[in-house]
């Protein structure tokens, strides 16, 4: 079975910038959520989708936004890149609804901004 | 914001050895869950241990729960160079979906 697949795996954008990155979920998956890693905030939880539907979202700005379709491949999206926004973003999908289902975690995409 | 902080933030030891690191949070939780991470990569899921669970074993891997003092701790037995990798804590929480919060990690060294 296929793991998790996020693209892409690297990424230099300029400030003011718009950037879309891509999670592909396990097969038959039907959650994703995202985290954001970075060395001084740690991972923090951004966005979770479940069918389709953003189930919870984590306490950062507008900028972040995301979407799920109906084959429970998900991108997020974050507008107007500050270079705050660097770091390592990471996708994880799960069978189930709730988290005592096991979360699979793609390699994630490291973003810089320049 | 963290959940709660993690203990030691870095290890060193020989192979051979055991490890042990603890989490500490600061809410209610459904489960405390442990990942590791090597180099910048994706987590791998490690083990899950539910609020009404004391503790629980996979191969090398024991972990606590006391949630009377809202503590985890991590015990790697007879460790290997291939340990060698951060190790975070994680909790997730009821009607919370699959959302999780992730402490901020132990760097484990393991010398051959």
């Amino acid at each position: 079975k296929a793991g998790v697949t996020q693209t892409p795996r690297y990424l230099i954008k300029t400030r003011g910038q718009q950037v879309t990155l891509s999670c592909s979920p396990i097969s038959g998956h039907r959650s994703v959520s995202w985290y954001q890693q970075t060395p001084g905030q740690g991972l923090q939880f951004l966005f979770e989708y479940f069918s389709e539907t953003q189930r919870n979202k984590g306490n950062f700005p507008g900028r972040f936004s995301g979407r799920q379709f109906s084959n429970s491949r998900s991108e997020m999206n974050v507008s107007t890149l500050e270079l705050g926004d660097s770091a390592l973003y990471l996708c994880a999908s799960s069978l189930g609804a709730t988290s005592v289902y096991e979360q699979y975690f793609g390699p994630g995409t490291r973003l810089t901004v320049t | 914001s963290q959940q709660g902080e993690e203990d030691p933030q870095a290890l060193s030891i020989q192979e051979g050895e055991n490890a042990t690191m603890n989490c500490s949070y600061k809410t209610s939780i459904n489960n405390l869950q442990w990942y590791r991470q090597n180099s910048g990569r994706g987590l791998v899921h490690l083990i899950l241990i539910r609020s009404n669970e004391r503790e629980k074993h996979s191969g090398r891997l024991r972990v606590t729960l006391d949630t009377s003092k809202k503590s985890s701790s991590l015990l790697i037995t007879a460790s290997r160079a291939a340990d060698t990798a951060s190790y975070f804590c994680a909790t997730g929480f009821t009607g919370a979906g699959n959302m999780l919060t992730f402490g901020g990690g132990t760097r484990l060294m393991v010398k051959p």
